[in-house]
């Protein structure tokens, strides 16, 4: 079984100001890793995807995740907060050796906020 | 591109009657799609894996019988809610997996509130 804990549901950070979201999976396999953003009342688009190639992995809009094994963990950081970054964002985490099947289970959300 | 489109975006109806959703992938050919639902503010709960030409997978605890899937194309997948009652009001979102990618590209999303 797998699973995803984000912590933190609310984030507020000042424009310009360093981002963190944090993701703490569980997987009793190696997994695959991903970040969405999910703007209100739409769908969800992918930010960045790890999937056991680098462990540091660049995605859109300027945020980056690095996978760390020891932790567990694969947080979402932006070097400097854009308005334009407020929104929901979901971490998930999926089966690699389940592949043409593979069902992503997702974590709460952060709700990310930009303060002007 | 990987675009994926839904029909409609948001739709009210009557409690007791049945309401189709589809879910098309514009530019690739998917032979799996996925149907999750959301429940404001909260996350995304997979209700069932749709594969072209064969039957759904559902998950445990969702009616299969209430929540019809049929994938009959490369291209499209239907979600159909059968009668219909207040509490299936949700935000139901589709994806398909574009075929050799690990990758699910999601649509935008049907708001369904049922009267």
């Amino acid at each position: 079984a797998q699973s995803v804990t984000q912590l933190g549901s609310h984030v507020s950070v000042s424009e310009g100001a360093l981002v963190l979201l944090r993701c703490n999976y569980s997987s009793s396999v190696p997994p695959y890793l991903f970040w969405y953003v999910q703007y209100p009342n739409q769908g969800l688009q992918l930010l960045l995807k790890y999937t056991s190639a680098a462990t540091l992995v660049k995605g859109i809009n300027g945020f980056e995740a690095e996978f760390k094994k020891s932790e567990t963990s694969f947080h979402l950081t932006k070097p400097s907060a854009h308005m334009s970054d407020a929104a929901e964002y979901f971490c998930a985490v999926s089966d690699p050796s389940n592949f043409g099947n593979e069902k992503l289970t997702f974590g709460t959300g952060t709700r990310l906020t930009i303060i002007p | 591109g990987a675009v994926v489109s839904q029909h409609p975006s948001w739709v009210i109806c009557k409690s007791g009657t049945s309401v189709k959703i589809e879910c098309r992938s514009l530019d690739f050919q998917a032979t799996t799609m996925f149907w999750y639902r959301q429940f404001p503010k909260q996350s995304l709960m997979l209700m069932a894996t749709s594969n072209e030409g064969s039957k759904a997978t559902y998950e445990q605890g969702v009616e299969k019988d209430k929540f019809l899937i049929n994938h009959a194309s490369l291209t499209l997948s239907t979600l159909t809610v059968t009668s219909a009652h207040p509490e299936d009001s949700s935000f139901y979102i589709c994806s398909a997996r574009k075929n050799v990618v690990y990758e699910q590209y999601f649509g935008p999303g049907t708001r369904l509130t049922v009267t």
